[in-house]
């Protein structure tokens, strides 16, 4: 059983430039969160997707943007990079939560090292 | 809103020696309390959770961790450590509006 998958491992750009980031949930999962974890950090939630849809949305700027794909994938996209989007990108996955029920259990994958230059 | 404190930043454990990781949250009503262990450059592993029911809970590689609401603790333990159990370990909680709020983290290093 594949778990949570990720590409690419890792990425280097410059700042102005753009980013996507890609997301294959575990088997059987329908929902993907991204997080994002600076060096010597925990990570950060930046927004949910659930029905294709983003759901709920941390404290990140509109250059944070996603979607979610009728095969449950995921992309995250950063627009305008600065040196400080530089960080390790986490995509974690879980079967819901569904409408009406609270947080479930998230598995992570490896991760997308994002350096900004 | 929720939060967690790890209070620790780094904790250095000789092999074969006990190791506790303290974590304390913030939360209005019960919460959901994960821990996840990473290896340097790696993805987040869960090594338990709670959600309800028994306040220990045991997790995979030996650990267990006990949840204490009057102290708004959820510490993580483990009688006795392996080489292979240094790295990062977050405390993490989850609520209603379906995110994790994960605390800084704890770096444990096992010395020979």
């Amino acid at each position: 059983d594949a778990g949570v998958t990720q590409s690419p491992t890792h990425l280097i750009k410059t700042r102005g430039q753009q980013v996507t980031l890609r997301c294959s949930p575990k088997s059987g999962h329908d929902t993907v969160s991204w997080y994002q974890q600076a060096l010597g950090q925990g990570p950060q939630f930046i927004f949910q997707y659930y029905e294709e849809e983003e759901r709920q949305r941390g404290n990140f700027p509109d250059r944070f943007s996603g979607h979610q794909f009728p095969n449950y994938s995921s992309e995250l996209n950063v627009n305008a990079l600065l040196l400080g989007d530089s960080a390790l990108y986490l995509c974690a996955s879980s079967f819901g939560p569904h409408p009406g029920e609270l947080t479930d259990t998230q598995y992570f994958g490896p991760g997308t090292r994002l350096t900004v230059l | 809103a929720q939060s967690v404190t790890q209070p620790d930043i780094h904790i250095t454990v000789s092999e074969g020696a006990s190791l506790e990781l303290r974590c304390n949250y913030s939360y209005g009503a019960t919460p959901y309390l994960f821990w996840y262990v990473q290896s340097p450059g790696q993805g987040l592993q869960l090594l338990l959770k709670y959600f309800s029911g028994d306040t220990l809970v045991q997790g995979i590689k030996g650990f267990e961790a006990e949840f204490k609401r009057s102290q708004s603790s959820f510490n993580l333990r483990k009688p006795s450590v392996h080489w292979s159990d240094a790295a990062e370990y977050f405390c993490a909680v989850g609520a209603v509006d379906y995110k994790l709020s994960f605390g800084a983290g704890t770096t444990v290093t096992v010395r020979a």
